[in-house]
Parts: structure tokens; sequence; C-alpha cells
């Protein structure tokens, strides 16, 4: 199976700022790669798939890049509304995995 | 509005069986493949698996985790989607979301969970 290492587990951060966060998968999953937010209680919101491209309706300041086994996920300008956990996942093969997850939050 | 609501959880003894239930609504259910993930307390997502629509035989995959004990399944005529769940776990306690996969619209189907249901809490206790 194909792994996923998701980092940094948690970060700190002020609104405003810029952060990223990086997935790793264990082999090459081409781009096939998606993003989540998650707040707690909540159904995930599905932001970006295919490694960079936004879902509709999702804002600009989120932004995914890479391909391979490297992905980002950039989120510039926090919001009050961005304080969340993410979560990648990966789609390119069985069984699909996500991501340990990233909790955004505020310094 | 497209739309998942999960119903069937509940609290059950191990070695237990439970089914869940997601209706959909808002879409056209019969053209997408639909999954089926769970997030233990304080834990990440897991996927639980998939099943895909009737033109790709309604076949389905798992993850290794609940292979052999859990079994998808879907009726079309009322948008409807399953989780038949036997020799439950104590680790099968979570969250369990349904959502909706890819569709013959997108790229050979390689495409992720776009909507969410609300989640249904399974409690697998003695």
């Amino acid at each position: 199976d194909i792994q996923m290492t998701q980092s940094p587990p948690t970060l700190s951060a002020s609104v405003g700022d810029s952060v990223t966060i990086t997935c790793r998968a264990s082999q090459s999953i081409n781009s096939w790669l998606a993003w989540y937010q998650q707040k707690p209680g909540k159904a995930p919101k599905f932001l970006i798939y295919k490694a960079s491209t936004l879902q509709s309706g999702v804002p600009s300041r989120f932004s995914g890049r890479g391909s391979g086994t490297e992905f980002t996920l950039t989120i510039s300008s926090l919001q009050p509304d961005d304080f969340a956990t993410y979560y990648c996942l990966h789609y390119n093969s069985y069984p699909l995995i996500f991501g340990g997850g990233t909790k955004v939050e505020i310094k | 509005e497209v739309q998942l609501v999960e119903s069937g959880g509940g609290l059950v003894q191990p070695g237990g069986s439970l089914r869940l239930s997601c209706a959909a609504s808002g879409f056209t259910f019969t053209a997408h493949f639909m999954e089926w993930v769970r997030q233990a307390p304080g834990k990440g997502l897991e996927w639980v698996g998939r099943i895909r629509h009737k033109a790709h035989g309604s076949t389905t995959e798992y993850a290794a985790s609940v292979k052999g004990r859990f079994t998808i399944s879907r009726d079309d005529s009322n948008n409807l989607l399953y989780l038949q769940m036997n020799s439950l776990e104590t680790e099968d306690t979570a969250v369990y979301f349904c959502a909706r996969g890819p569709s013959a619209a997108t790229e050979n189907f390689y495409y992720p969970m776009d909507v969410w249901g609300q989640g249904t809490t399974v409690i697998v206790s003695s």
C-alpha cells in the first residue's frame, strides 16, 4: 500500500500569515492527490483535486502544488475561518489513503 | 441541493452487526461511485471502501481493516447506499461518513470524494 506522510502535525499561525503543509507519498501517485479541510464535529470539505485544481467556490488563497511523491498545500493570508485540520488523500490506487492530518491553530 | 444523509448508527456489542444507510439526493446517484469513510474519536480519516456504479458491475473495493467483515451495497431505485458491518470490533468505533465518488464525467474515474454526509456514529462496546 502507498503510505501518505503529512507534516507538520500541528502548525501555529496568526491571521494574515502564509502557511504550507506537506504531504509525501511512499511511491509516485502522479497528480492524484486531494486536500480537505475539516472542522470539529463536521464533515470534511473538499478543497483541491489533481494536486493543484481548486474546487469550485474555494477561495483563491488556497493553492496546491506537486506531483509524483511530494505535494504542498499553501494558504496565503490565513483568515479566521481557515483554522481547522487539513488532510491530504491519494486516489491513485487502492486502498485510498489519507495523510495523518495537520491542525492549523491560532498562535 | 446535493445532499447525503447517513443513518443507522448506534451502540453495538463486540461481535455484533449493524447496517448503515445513506440517502442521496440532488444528483444522479446512478452515475456515481460511492464511498464510505470513517473517523475514530480524536483520530484522522480512514477510507473504508467504494462501490462502483451499475455500469461497472456495482463492484466493490475495501480497506484491509474491514475486508471480509463489511459489505457495501447500493439500491439505485431508491438512491440509497448501505454499509453492512459484521463481526464488529471495538476498533470499529467511529463516525462513518458516506461520500460521493467519481462519475463518468471525470478523468477515467480518477476523482476524489467531493460531497460528504454529516456522518453517523457507531460505538462498539460491551
